[in-house]
């Protein structure tokens, strides 16, 4: 298994810009999720999926879509890039249920600056 | 909202266990507690979770009072590679899927 894979690692965007930051997980997890860690701070939850067709807002979901097609893949969308989205984003998968998140697995990240 | 409050830093002796208080006081119905650490920049590390019960793992020990208001992870032997982040997480509330990680505690392990 590969776990959680995220691309690119390495990212610089000019403000007003627009870009994907791609997730899968090849451990068919119905929970997947997208944090932001910010320099010195913990991570915030951005959004968050239960399965395919399904996704909800977390804290700081402002400036950020997404989807979820297909169980593997969670893919995060920034509509506008701005220089306060420059962050580490995070994305993680669950085998989790309503009763219980269970252990969460996350990828290496992506590291976005935007100028 | 549940929410978790963990001391900004500790510091522990190398081969000494590391004591890692967290309180939850206002966690909610049958919520679990969720204990990750994080090392340098890498994505977030699942130690342990736990419910009512102590809780152990080759990782670490889990204890929860008895009104589940706090919680405290023990690694047993602390050694310097278990300098960490280390984050409490609890659900928001009830019938929810969204898990916040708060600020957690950063701990060093001194030779």
């Amino acid at each position: 298994n590969a776990g959680v894979t995220q691309t690119p690692k390495f990212q610089v965007l000019k403000t007003g810009q627009s870009m994907t930051l791609q997730c899968a997980q090849d451990m068919n997890h119905e929970y997947m999720s997208w944090y932001r860690q910010d320099p010195g701070m913990g991570l915030r939850l951005i959004h968050y999926s239960v399965g395919a067709g399904i996704t909800d807002q977390g804290e700081v979901p402002n400036g950020y879509n997404v989807s979820r097609s297909t169980t593997e893949d969670f893919p995060l969308r920034l509509l506008s890039a701005a220089p306060s989205q420059t962050s580490v984003y995070f994305c993680a998968s669950s085998p989790s249920t309503l009763n219980s998140l269970g252990e969460q697995y996350f990828g290496p990240g992506t590291r976005l600056t935007v100028t | 909202d549940a929410k978790t409050t963990q001391p900004t830093s500790m510091d522990c002796a190398e081969g000494r266990a590391a004591n890692l208080p967290c309180n939850h006081s206002t966690i909610s119905g049958n919520e679990y507690v969720y204990w990750y650490r994080q090392i340098h920049s890498q994505g977030p590390q699942y130690i342990i979770h736990g419910l009512k019960n102590n809780e152990t793992n080759e990782m670490a020990s889990l204890i929860i009072t008895e009104d589940r208001k706090s919680s405290t992870l023990i690694l047993p032997h602390a050694t310097l590679r278990d300098t960490a982040v280390y984050y409490c997480i609890v659900r928001v509330a009830s019938g929810t899927y969204k898990y916040i990680f708060g600020t957690g505690t950063r701990l060093k392990v001194l030779a």
